[in-house]
């Protein structure tokens, strides 16, 4: 079983959409957690932090379900722009390792 | 402030050629690594280094070497260069390890084809 789970897609969405990534992870001791963005052939960036208490920035929702291992990120009104790769980033105690999901492919269609 | 920056952008090795891959921050950061990205996996981590003069393995460290002699530079040397290291090699910093929300910063990427 891999260490960080993702669902690969495509999702394909209408402009406008409401669409809903998931994302497992195995180490219950995991620290910390993070949405990361990554166009086609460039470095990923970091869309947002991940919270116990959950967080929202903009159109983004970010949940965290430590009893169920899994985090999830909510994109609302979904714009041509959100097109890309979204990785699932995972944090072990210490802070040295980071694992990083195969990432969910996301379309967003006029 | 350039942030992190990655050379060569392109390269390709015949097999048991070796190489470095050259990685610089601006941003006085504490933490370098260097990850691998193969298609329909994640990022893999390659070696980190929490500071300069300390280096250590990460999942997937076999066949390269690296070094941190000063804190803006982290090369990632490939030793023997085989098919198998074809990739896309991505270098980021933090400014920090310890801290929990930690963004990593990662350069353009360098792509390597080893024939």
């Amino acid at each position: 079983r891999k260490e960080v789970e993702q669902d690969p897609g495509p999702f394909n969405v209408p402009e406008g959409a409401t669409v809903a990534f998931n994302c497992t992870y195995s180490n219950s001791a995991s620290q910390s957690f993070f949405w990361y963005r990554q166009d086609c052939r460039k470095e990923p960036k970091l869309l947002m932090s991940v919270y116990s208490s959950g967080n929202e920035d903009g159109r983004f929702t970010a949940q965290l379900n430590r009893a169920s291992q899994y985090i999830s990120l909510l994109i609302r009104d979904s714009k041509l722009s959100d097109s890309a790769t979204y990785l699932c980033v995972v944090n072990y105690p210490g802070g040295f390792k980071t694992i990083f999901g195969a990432g969910t492919r996301l379309f967003v269609k006029a | 402030n350039a942030g992190v920056t990655q050379t060569p952008k392109f390269q390709v090795l015949k097999t048991g050629q070796s190489m470095t891959l050259q990685c610089a921050q601006d941003m006085n950061h504490e933490y370098m690594s260097w990850y691998r990205q193969d298609p329909g996996m994640g990022l893999r981590l390659i070696h980190y280094s929490v500071g300069a003069g300390i280096t250590d393995q990460g999942e997937v460290p076999n066949g390269y070497n690296v070094s941190r002699s000063t804190t803006e530079d982290f090369p990632l040397r490939l030793l023997l260069a085989a098919p198998s290291q074809t990739s896309v090699y991505f270098c980021a910093s933090s400014k920090s390890r310890t801290g929990v929300y930690n963004e990593q910063f990662f350069g353009p990427g360098t792509r390597l084809t080893v024939l």
